[in-house]
């Protein structure tokens, strides 16, 4: 099973890089990568998915090693705004109960 | 304007009483989910549904009940069998083959005394 294990939190600085591994040591072939954000009594809201190497949008990058054992979301110059939890999620499809892992969260604080 | 919604925000139910949650999306999408939220805690799935009028068991079914009749709406009730039934409950919807880029709608909050 691709259980996934991500760091209970993290604070940093306004401006600076912050980076947020997620492991998947058990990640299947099928499996594709996909992070998400939420804030406070919302729904969690996509930011970017990949499958390997490097994935990049106008709000993230993700770096994924060629064994896929993890993956890191990279978010640039983060600010107030960013302050929220953000999960990975390792799925596959058809969808399933055993085909969807999501990690347990890190809660990000940004420090003016 | 597409999208997922959940009503109501808030719902408050006396203990022993059965509760519904609504979940509807246009979004014309075949796979639609149910999670339950704890506080600090990530998100379990309850239940899972690929197309109409089927559904599977998640990590924690005990106490809940869904139907499909339609492929807009995925209806969850929380039975009075649930012993801790107060949480956030999210509902999310996909395309069926991309079960990783799942729709979140902005989620009921029950609270149950």
């Amino acid at each position: 099973l691709a259980k996934t294990t991500q760091p209970i939190s993290m604070d940093s600085y306004e401006g600076q890089e912050v980076n947020i591994t997620c492991s998947h040591n058990n990640i299947a072939t099928n499996d594709y990568i996909t992070w998400y954000q939420q804030f406070p009594s919302q729904g969690p809201r996509f930011i970017i998915q990949g499958y390997k190497t490097k994935v990049t949008n106008e709000v993230a990058s993700l770096f994924i090693p060629a064994d896929r054992k993890s993956s890191t979301l990279s978010l640039p110059r983060v600010s107030l705004s960013d302050t929220a939890v953000y999960y990975c999620l390792v799925a596959r499809a058809p969808a399933g109960a055993n085909n969807l892992f999501f990690g347990t969260g890190t809660r990000l604080t940004v420090i003016p | 304007d597409g999208g997922i919604t959940q009503s109501p925000k808030y719902l408050f139910r006396k203990e022993g009483q059965n509760v519904t949650l609504s979940c509807e999306q246009n979004l014309n999408h075949d796979a639609m989910y149910w999670y339950r939220q704890d506080p600090g805690q990530g998100l379990r799935l309850i239940y899972y549904s690929q197309i109409v009028n089927d559904f599977q068991k998640g990590d924690i079914a005990e106490g809940y009940s869904v139907s499909r009749e339609k492929k807009e709406s995925f209806p969850l009730t929380v039975t009075s069998a649930q012993k801790n039934p107060t949480a956030f409950y999210l509902c999310a919807s996909s395309i069926g083959q991309k079960p990783n880029e799942q729709y979140f709608g902005p989620g009921t909050r029950l609270t149950v005394t």
